[in-house]
């Protein structure tokens, strides 16, 4: 089955600095990356996704890049801000709906003002 | 923006006693799912739901636990004797063909 690796554990930065979160997974044919952002007692929210057919998305100051060959995708958030301090998850899948969402163990990123 | 709804957000149960844990997924959404998360750890898939029936469980989802949407709008899932390994946050999640998984804010279940 497919499995997940998420690096690092922690991030911490400075406000206005790009934090950089990766990911690589193990099945080929996985297709479909969302990230997830999960503040303290609430569930996981979507922040971003990335189709196999895509090597990169942005929406503002986050992106997300995706290198099939290699199986490895990354988080970018550029201009971090104190609101961005968060657990955040990579995941991967074969197909969006259906089957099971594979998370990575998550990378608590702390931005400090 | 429609939101998975999840009663009750915190559940303490004694073990070997059975809990219900309650969602009502997005209206439209026809593909169902609950996931575990124990304190500090991934978020780990338990089961999907498609059509009234299990799409696909992990090795976590054993037989002591079981899922149900029991009308239109409600999915359930039923653990028959909690253990105190159970004890973790349980999400539930929805979504449609082509549409992001949305997640609920969860339920804290503490066995005792």
């Amino acid at each position: 089955g497919e499995n997940v690796e998420q690096h690092p554990s922690t991030l911490s930065v400075q406000e206005g600095d790009s934090a950089v979160i990766k990911c690589t997974y193990s099945d080929s044919a996985s297709n479909y990356f969302p990230w997830y952002k999960q503040e303290l007692g609430k569930g996981p929210q979507l922040i971003i996704d990335i189709r196999s057919n895509v090597g990169e998305k942005k929406d503002q100051r986050i992106a997300v890049t995706l290198n099939k060959t290699a199986k490895h995708f990354s988080l970018h958030i550029t201009e971090t801000q104190p609101e961005d301090s968060a657990v955040y998850f990579c995941a991967a899948t074969l197909n969006q709906a259906g089957t099971a969402l594979i998370f990575g163990k998550g990378t608590t990123l702390s931005v400090s003002s | 923006e429609p939101e998975v709804t999840q009663t009750p957000s915190h559940q303490v149960t004694q073990m070997g006693q059975e809990v219900i844990l309650r969602c009502v997924p997005i209206s439209n959404h026809l593909y169902f799912y609950w996931y575990r998360q124990i304190l500090g750890q991934k978020v780990e898939f338990l089961v999907s739901f498609y059509n009234n029936e299990i799409s696909e469980k992990s090795e976590i989802f054993d037989d002591q636990f079981s899922v149900e949407r029991p009308d239109g709008s409600n999915f359930t899932l039923k653990i028959r004797s909690t253990k105190l390994e159970d004890s973790a946050m349980y999400f539930c999640a929805s979504c449609d063909t082509g549409s992001p998984l949305h997640f609920g804010n969860g339920t804290r279940l503490t066995v005792t």
